[in-house]
């Protein structure tokens, strides 16, 4: 079975500055995706970024970008130029390619951007 | 992208009471998902919504206490059956398709239960 795990219950960063917020996971599979959600107080999840596994180069959303390492089965987001809409909580999910929509999330990161 | 709707977008109920949920998406999609979100927590996937037949189930959810159903490919209702305290929760309808194959969610319903 896959587990994700977000081992940061919250975290808290000064506007315009950067931040990285961890995920691991665990699978035998070779062929998945990775996703950082977004759920604002609005409860909407808005996804943030995706990552294939197939891919080497790191995937990259204007002031978003992953740190995929494969092997260490590791998929961190760094969060450039924080502002303070970015204050939300922040999900690391994974999708098996053949169990495609069925995703598996991690408990979440809180993130608070301090004016 | 998928715009989708769900209703009612909140609630309160009494136990042993049930609730259906409305998930409207404004083109055809051929999966749609349902999630739910206790309190403080993570998202867990319900089941799958499959058109014309019974709804998959994952492990620790079956069909008696959350009946699914999926008459066409842009609606799906989900009942969540005589409610207790612990079925407070958000829950999230969610597809998967399109030209990126991305994956939406709708605004969710947040249930209560007293």
């Amino acid at each position: 079975a896959q587990t994700v795990t977000q081992s940061q219950p919250e975290m808290s960063v000064q506007e315009a500055e950067t931040v990285t917020l961890s995920c691991t996971y665990d699978t035998s599979e070779n062929n998945y995706y990775l996703f950082w959600y977004k759920q604002p107080p609005s409860r909407q999840m808005i996804l943030v970024i995706r990552q294939e596994a197939y891919k080497q180069q790191n995937a990259t959303e204007n002031r978003f970008s992953v740190n995929f390492q494969k092997a260490a089965k590791s998929f961190s987001l760094k969060i450039s130029d924080s502002q303070l809409g970015d204050t939300a909580m922040y999900f690391c999910a994974f999708m098996l390619a053949s169990n495609t929509g069925k995703l598996i999330f991690g408990q979440g990161t809180t993130l608070q951007v301090k004016p | 992208s998928a715009v989708i709707s769900q209703k009612p977008s909140r609630d309160i109920c009494q136990r042993g009471t049930s609730l259906t949920i409305q998930c409207q998406v404004d083109s055809q999609v051929t999966m749609m998902f349902w999630y739910r979100q206790q309190p403080g927590q993570s998202l867990t996937l319900i089941a799958t919504a499959n058109q014309g037949s019974e709804a998959t189930y994952e492990s620790g959810f079956v069909i008696d206490k959350f009946p699914i159903s999926r008459p066409n490919l842009t609606f799906s209702t989900l009942t969540v059956s005589n409610m207790s305290p612990e079925d407070s929760s958000i829950y999230l309808c969610s597809v998967y398709g399109g030209p990126g194959n991305e994956q939406f969610f709708g605004p969710g319903t947040r249930l209560t239960v007293l």
